[in-house]
């Protein structure tokens, strides 16, 4: 059964970059078809798509957030990650944010269970 | 591409039939999804392809249309169905996935 488990700081200061890890077991990152990515949802609010990779390095970002985001895999050692970068946070950047599969970058069929970053000084 | 779900919030009684509606602004073929969120949970897919039932969901939940209109239905509800539900779509040029602003459901 697939898992996804994010991980990373809770809290994140102004300007600075909020780097997250989803770990994936019980499948390979490398399955030809699916795409690896993020998705957040602000406290109380909608859900924004943010971004997804396949393992051979196609890469789709949302226009809004392109110039901020690095979303990038690691399959080192058998131990498949997934990892976000976003550059020069602000509170606007609060959120819950998901790990996801992504099916031929369509829908989202496994998701993480999701953690809160809270970007304040 | 915008997709516009209504109501914004749908009451019922166990039993009884719910419709959910998702617009989009332009044509998305079928690539329209459907989730399930509850409190505190990561969504669940339910639907993809417009259509098409995704793995271990009841059959009594089924999507219809392409285009730009399309219907989520939860042929006889369940206590369980109360949860917020998301439509999703994918657009080409450049390729962006979004999601509707969601509908509550209240049994």
């Amino acid at each position: 059964q697939l898992q996804l488990q994010e991980s990373g700081p809770g809290l994140v200061k102004p300007s600075e970059t909020l780097s997250l890890t989803c770990a994936v077991s019980g499948d390979s990152i490398s399955k030809t078809g699916y795409y690896w990515g993020w998705i957040r949802q602000p406290p109380g609010k909608g859900l924004e798509w943010i971004g997804s990779r396949y393992y051979s390095g196609s890469t789709y970002y949302n226009p809004s957030l392109k110039s901020r985001v690095t979303i990038s895999l690691d399959t080192s050692k058998n131990q498949f990650s997934v990892r976000l970068n976003l550059r020069s946070v602000t509170a606007a950047d609060t959120a819950v944010y998901y790990c996801a599969r992504t099916a031929g970058v369509v829908f989202f069929d496994y998701w993480g269970q999701g953690t809160l970053v809270t970007v304040s000084s | 591409i915008v997709l516009t779900q209504s109501p914004a919030t749908l009451s019922l009684s166990p039993g009884e039939r719910a419709t959910l509606s998702c617009r989009a602004s332009q044509s998305v073929s079928n690539f329209l999804a459907w989730y399930q969120q509850k409190p505190g949970q990561a969504p669940r897919l339910l639907i993809h392809d417009a259509s098409n039932r995704a793995t271990g969901i009841p059959a009594r939940f089924s999507g219809s249309g392409s285009g730009t209109d399309f219907t989520l239905t939860i042929s006889s509800l369940a206590p369980e169905d109360s949860a917020v539900y998301y439509c999703q779509q994918r657009s080409n040029w450049p390729v962006t996935l979004t999601f509707g602003g969601g509908t509550k459901v209240v049994i």
